[in-house]
């Protein structure tokens, strides 16, 4: 079935340093997310790619939608402590379709 | 504006027993989603209501079963419970479209164990 494989599974930063992770996957979609998800919540929508090659920005977020459409990759940019949190990347085939979800990054950030 | 709403938010539960979870979506929104997210994985698509419906449905036993109620909240049955269920179950929410993608929001999920 549909997997998406994201990397790396954790990361240990310190406050200010950019962080970069990315996600794969065998089949293609047509709509990339990434989300976050913080203890005890539900994952939060942070930036949606519609557009193959497609280039987002959210803040201090950067994501881009792979040209194959099996790809993307987040970018944050000088970490702060908020940061902290398990980040999700999901493909969409359409608009009513289910999302298929990576196994997560989770990210550390030492003040 | 409340955003999705789920009870209960933690529930014990012993091997063979049925549960309930319940879901009530965000303003505006017609279509419930639910999810499953054992420890440390990501969340998995059990499957979809939409006009009281269920349109879509992820691989998961017949043991799953769910229910819209025309003021669009919802519920998600499990029967028979496996210790293998135990999980966070997540609700989500979202507005029917006929084209373009279909942003889900979240709720914050019901957490249940099986002893």
């Amino acid at each position: 079935g549909q997997q998406l494989n994201q990397s790396p599974q954790s990361m240990f930063i310190q406050e200010g340093e950019d962080v970069s992770m990315n996600c794969t996957s065998s089949s293609i979609f047509n709509t990339w997310l990434w989300y976050k998800q913080d203890p005890g919540e539900g994952p939060v929508l942070l930036i949606a790619l519609y557009k193959a090659g497609e280039l987002t920005s959210n803040g201090r977020l950067t994501a881009q939608f792979g040209i194959t459409r099996k790809d993307s990759f987040l970018n944050i940019s000088a970490s702060i402590p908020s940061d902290v949190g398990i980040y999700f990347c999901a493909g969409q085939l359409g608009g009513a379709q289910k999302l298929v979800f990576g196994q997560g990054t989770r990210l550390t950030i030492n003040p | 504006d409340a955003g999705v709403t789920q009870s209960p938010t933690h529930l014990i539960k012993t091997r063979g027993q049925q549960v309930t979870l319940r879901c009530s979506p965000k303003s505006g929104h017609d279509t419930v989603s639910w999810y499953q997210q054992a420890l440390g994985q990501g969340p998995q698509f059990i499957f979809q209501y939409y006009e009281e419906e269920e349109r879509q449905r992820g691989n998961f036993p017949d043991r799953f079963s769910g229910h819209q109620f025309p003021n669009y909240s919802s519920e998600l049955n499990v029967n028979a419970l496996l210790l293998g269920d135990s999980a966070l179950y997540l609700c989500a929410s979202s507005r029917n479209r006929i084209s373009g993608a279909n942003v889900l929001t979240f709720g914050a999920g019901s957490r249940l164990t099986v002893l």
